[in-house]
């Protein structure tokens, strides 16, 4: 089954970076964009970026310009998404999700499916 | 602050009919999809398009798309629909997508 599995929690201070992983399986990994998402506790989902697995293409939500980077290893069907000068409002957990689009009567595009979410948090 | 309106909470009897609704300028160009999410559980879509269910999603779930609004519809809600919901949508450049802010659905 098409599955998006990501890597586990991680504890940052703050300035550091950190890079999650999440591995594809059950698709043609170069076939569907990657999109990054986060939320911290209680609050909504804040869409980050997306990336073309298969050209490396990004783009990246205003607000995490210069301070995020998604790539990937084809060789090994997994995206990453590093986020760096972490701060404390970064504590988050942060989701990868596949991408897909139909463009027939009108443009649409879903995410489906979603990894589980890694937990990153940035503590002094 | 997201471009895409959602009220923050609605209640519906158990069995009722209930309209969960996303307003945006970037509706009137894109469709809305819709996502499930229960506590401490990734998102799940739950509608797509102009009204696509992915395969296991029961049928009481359903959107529908009237000028810069998107509605979900639960018709005979039950105890197992009471979770957070969001809508997401291409924003108004097409470039970038965008989330509402959840509307946190209560079965009475």
């Amino acid at each position: 089954q098409v599955q998006l599995v990501q890597s586990g929690a991680e504890v940052k201070k703050p300035g550091a970076s950190v890079k999650v992983s999440c591995k594809a399986s059950g698709y043609t990994f170069t076939s569907y964009d990657i999109n990054w998402v986060r939320q911290a506790t209680g609050q909504g989902l804040e869409w980050m970026g997306w990336m073309n697995p298969n050209s490396g293409n990004t783009g990246y939500a205003q607000k995490f310009q210069g301070r995020v980077t998604m790539t990937r290893n084809t060789s090994i069907s997994t995206a990453y998404m590093e986020l760096s000068s972490l701060r404390s409002e970064d504590t988050a957990v942060y989701y990868c999700a596949r991408e897909s689009y139909y463009y027939g009567s009108g443009e649409m595009y879903w995410f489906d499916p979603w990894g589980q979410g890694t937990l990153v948090t940035v503590s002094s | 602050s997201s471009e895409l309106t959602q009220d923050p909470a609605v209640s519906v009897a158990l069995g009722q009919t209930v309209r969960i609704t996303c307003q945006g300028d970037s509706l009137r160009s894109y469709y809305a999809s819709w996502y499930q999410q229960k506590p401490g559980q990734a998102p799940v879509l739950v509608i797509y398009g102009k009204n696509n269910r992915p395969s296991g999603i029961p049928d009481r779930f359903s959107g529908s798309s009237s000028g810069n609004t998107a509605s979900l519809t639960i018709t005979g809600a039950q105890a197992e629909d009471e979770a957070d919901y969001y809508c997401n949508s291409r924003d108004s450049s097409g470039n970038h997508q965008e989330f509402g802010g959840g509307t946190k659905l209560t079965v009475l």
